[in-house]
């Protein structure tokens, strides 16, 4: 599987926009990109995900380079129940499983 | 709709036993997945069945095994408890109409167990 490389972590100050990265330089036409968080003593939750052109919905955006080898997931504005670990994910069109890399630690300050 | 639930919460274990953590998906979901998370390896895929058959499986030993109920429910079970087995067990389960998609995976809470 593609891997992803993300910064371990990241900080944010409350209610400002935050911006965090995702290298997938080996990433292949068929995969996907998707981010998932994991909140303090909870299961992973989806956040967002896309193929190629840049996606919104409710909780974020997703901005995907013109070649696919970089993403950056976009939290408009970050509030305290946004400090989780995001993962950025690639998956095959074809496979329900996940593979997760290391993430990267979102601390938001009040 | 009801989430993904996983019985039991905690469990405590020691070496050389054997365990069966279950998996409820939402209603309607027919994938379900299983993860183990540990400090050290962190979120790593274990296996994933779908209409009761096993159509995924990680890279774990066969003490690690599992099922799926024609109800979609699920289980997991560790036979020889490790040490090492000590960690987070996640169920995840998806809508998969299809047979094969990249639906969202829904995760419930986790299973903590601990071998003694």
């Amino acid at each position: 599987d593609a891997k992803t490389t993300q910064p371990n972590s990241m900080e944010s100050n409350e209610e400002e926009p935050v911006h965090l990265p995702c290298n997938h330089s080996t990433i292949s036409g068929t995969d996907y990109i998707h981010w998932y968080r994991q909140l303090p003593s909870q299961g992973p939750e989806y956040v967002i995900h896309g193929l190629t052109s840049n996606v919104n919905n409710r909780m974020a955006s997703l901005a995907i380079a013109e070649d696919r080898k970089s993403s950056t997931l976009i939290l408009h504005r970050a509030t305290l129940r946004d400090a989780a670990v995001y993962y950025c994910i690639l998956r095959w069109a074809g496979a329900n499983n996940l593979f997760f890399g290391t993430g990267t630690r979102l601390t938001v300050i009040p | 709709k009801a989430g993904v639930t996983q019985t039991p919460r905690y469990l405590i274990k020691t070496r050389g036993q054997q365990v069966t953590l279950s998996c409820s998906p939402i209603s309607g979901h027919r994938s379900v997945s299983w993860y183990q998370q540990t400090p050290g390896q962190g979120l790593q895929f274990l296996f994933e069945y779908f209409s009761e058959t096993q159509r995924n499986k990680g890279n774990f030993p066969g003490r690690f095994s599992g099922r799926q109920f024609s109800n979609s429910r699920s289980e997991m079970n560790v036979s020889t408890l490790e040490l090492g087995d000590s960690a987070l067990y996640l169920c995840a389960s998806s809508l998969e109409t299809s047979g094969t998609s990249t639906d969202t995976q829904y995760f419930g809470p986790g299973t903590r167990l601990t071998v003694l």
